[in-house]
Order: C-alpha cells, then sequence, then structure tokens
C-alpha cells in the first residue's frame, strides 16, 4: 500500500516556467488538498478538493491551478513560476469530510524557483 | 487571519522528562482536533486526535488535552525521547461553516529532545 505519492522530490524552475506536480493516492480517498509550508508559516492550504470532478480554493491559492478528474489523482499546476513560490509543497488525502479522520501526506516535493 | 496558533516556536527538553507542546485556535465551528510529527525531508504524520466531545485522549506516551472554553489544546510526552525531536503540528477541522473538511494547521514548534 503506497499511500500518498508525489513527484518529484526537487524541482528546480526557472522564473516564468510552468510544471505540474503530481499527487496520487491509493486509499481511495474522497478529500484531497495541496499544502505548501513556508518558515514560520506552518502548513498553508493551496486548493481542495472533495471528489472528482470538484476542486475549490484554499487560504493561498493565486498562480497555482488544480483538477481532480479521478478520485486517485490530484495535479498541481504552476502557471508561471515566481520565487515567491519557492517552498515545499505537501498533497494529502482524507477519508472524507463527514466524519472526522486524519489526513495522509506525500513526502513532499522540494520547489527552487531561480 | 491565523485561525490555529503554536506561539512556541521551539522547546528544549532533557530525555524521560515531560514534553508540553501548546496550541490556540480562535474558530469555534472546530470540532475534531490533531498533532503531526514531522521529520526533516519527510511528510507529516498524524500522531493523535482529539474530538470536540471530549478533554482528554491518550495514546501510549501521547496525550492530548483539549479545554473548550479557553480554545485552547496541549500534546504531552511522557516520558520524552531523542527520537522524538521533531517538528509538531496541531491541525483543526470542522465538518461546517467556512472551513467545512479543511485542516487548519499551526506555525508549528521545533522539539528537542536531550540525551
Amino acid at each position: 500500500n503506497a499511500g500518498v505519492t508525489q513527484t518529484p522530490k526537487f524541482q528546480v524552475l526557472k522564473t516564468g516556467q510552468s510544471m505540474t506536480l503530481q499527487c496520487a493516492q491509493d486509499m481511495n480517498h474522497e478529500y484531497m488538498s495541496w499544502y505548501r509550508q513556508d518558515p514560520g508559516m506552518g502548513l498553508r492550504l493551496i486548493h481542495y478538493s472533495v471528489g472528482a470532478g470538484i476542486t475549490d480554493q484554499g487560504e493561498v491559492p493565486n498562480g497555482y491551478n488544480v483538477s481532480r478528474s479521478t478520485t486517485e489523482d490530484f495535479p498541481l499546476r504552476l502557471l508561471s513560476a515566481a520565487p515567491s513560490q519557492t517552498s515545499v509543497y505537501f498533497c494529502a488525502s482524507r477519508f472524507d469530510t463527514l466524519m472526522n479522520t486524519e489526513a495522509f501526506f506525500g513526502q513532499g516535493t522540494r520547489l527552487t524557483v531561480v | 487571519d491565523q485561525q490555529v496558533k503554536q506561539n512556541s516556536p521551539s522547546l528544549s527538553v532533557q530525555e524521560g522528562r515531560i514534553s508540553i507542546l501548546n496550541c490556540d485556535y480562535t474558530n469555534s465551528m472546530f470540532d475534531y482536533f490533531l498533532w503531526y510529527k514531522k521529520y526533516p525531508a519527510e511528510g507529516p504524520t498524524f500522531l493523535i486526535s482529539i474530538s470536540s466531545i471530549k478533554d482528554k485522549n491518550e495514546d501510549g506516551r501521547f496525550t492530548v488535552f483539549l479545554n473548550k472554553s479557553a480554545k485552547h489544546l496541549s500534546l504531552h510526552i511522557v516520558p520524552s525521547q531523542p527520537g522524538d525531536s521533531a517538528v509538531y503540528f496541531c491541525a483543526a477541522s470542522a465538518r461546517g461553516g467556512t472551513s467545512y473538511g479543511k485542516l487548519t494547521f499551526g506555525q508549528g514548534t521545533i522539539l528537542t529532545v536531550h540525551p
């Protein structure tokens, strides 16, 4: 059971480049989300999805797009990378939102924008 | 608006002693609280949780206390071990209102347990 898998683990981008961070889970979880971790800021929610075909914005959505075409996958797209998007990104999944359950996290993607 | 706050950026404790990590929240809709542990270069891992209908939950060396009137929770680790050295995040969730389903995290506390 792989849990939540994120790729790549590390990435360096030039300002203005675009890329997609991949996230997949094999636990049949309905709820998936993307967070970024910055020093002193904790984990901040970027976008989330309560099921296939449904996405919504979190606390810091600007500069990012998401889609959820299947239950398993929840990719995060950076449209035009900026140095302010240098961060560690975590994908998480949770069984559902009606029951109180924990979220499971991937290993993270460390992104540097130069 | 920081709805979940961990006001101590770091905590240093001797091995064998108690570690107490604190967390405050402002949103009265939160009804489920979690603690996560994070090692460098790894994702956060779930440690322990508590529902708002309880005021205490224990799991081995870890106990979480919830004081709803003060909107405060704490994580006690007894006895502390060097392997407990990590960043600890407090998180909260609500099944209603604008926070529905989302996990809101605090800033984290770096715990260092000295041998």
